[in-house]
């Protein structure tokens, strides 16, 4: 079974702090990881892609990848009020398989 | 405007009913897919679909049953043989390729059994 682990939260971080949110996955071969943004009650909006190693920045986003150490992570820099939500880290469990999601991080943002 | 649209946005069913929860895309997506989101709990995978006339379950189909017959239409129907099927139900669609292409999500139907 392949599996994706996210540290549940919440996550309290203050207004204009960065929000560090990680995510572990089990399948070696995982080429491709996405980050979601889930706000209370709605639907899961794509923040971003990654499929390489290293970093990949997107405005105050930042993700990251280390395929040897099986973990993608994502930046929030100067954290928002409107950041706080659950992000749902995904991961392809292999050549066009669905992707798997974890259970999500609460992040609070406190103004 | 493109996107996925799924109604009915709340959905109320005695038990013992059968309901349909519909997922329409013009995204002109080949793959779609269904989920089901409990309280505090992660996305599991219902069914899924790559192209039309074929679906393949996922982890968790039993009570479940769907159908393809057009590019842009999946339908979800929750069976009386769902033991538990109050929760939020996510359609979403993505290209070809179901582990690289990003999935994009509909607004979803919360299914309350009363």
């Amino acid at each position: 079974q392949k599996e994706v682990e996210q540290n549940s939260g919440p996550l309290s971080v203050p207004e204009g702090a960065i929000a560090s949110l990680n995510c572990t996955y089990s399948d070696r071969g995982s080429q491709s990881f996405f980050w979601y943004r889930q706000y209370s009650g709605k639907s899961p909006e794509l923040i971003m892609s990654i499929y390489s190693n290293g970093d990949k920045e997107d405005g105050r986003f930042t993700a990251q990848l280390n395929k040897a150490s099986q973990y993608v992570s994502l930046l929030i820099r100067d954290s928002q009020p409107s950041d706080s939500a659950t992000y749902l880290c995904a991961v392809n469990a292999g050549r066009n398989t669905p992707l798997v999601f974890g259970k999500g991080t609460r992040l609070s943002v406190i103004a | 405007d493109g996107g996925i649209t799924q109604s009915p946005k709340y959905l109320f069913r005695k038990e013992g009913q059968n309901v349909t929860l519909s997922c329409e895309q013009n995204l002109n997506h080949d793959a779609m897919y269904w989920y089901r989101q409990d309280p505090g709990q992660g996305l599991r995978l219902i069914y899924y679909s790559q192209i039309v006339n074929d679906f393949q379950k996922g982890d968790i189909a039993e009570g479940y049953s769907v159908s393809r017959e057009k590019k842009e239409s999946f339908p979800l129907t929750v069976t009386s043989a769902q033991k538990n099927p109050t929760a939020f139900y996510l359609c979403a669609s993505s290209m070809r390729d179901l582990g690289r292409d990003t999935q994009y999500f509909g607004p979803g139907t919360r299914l309350t059994v009363l």
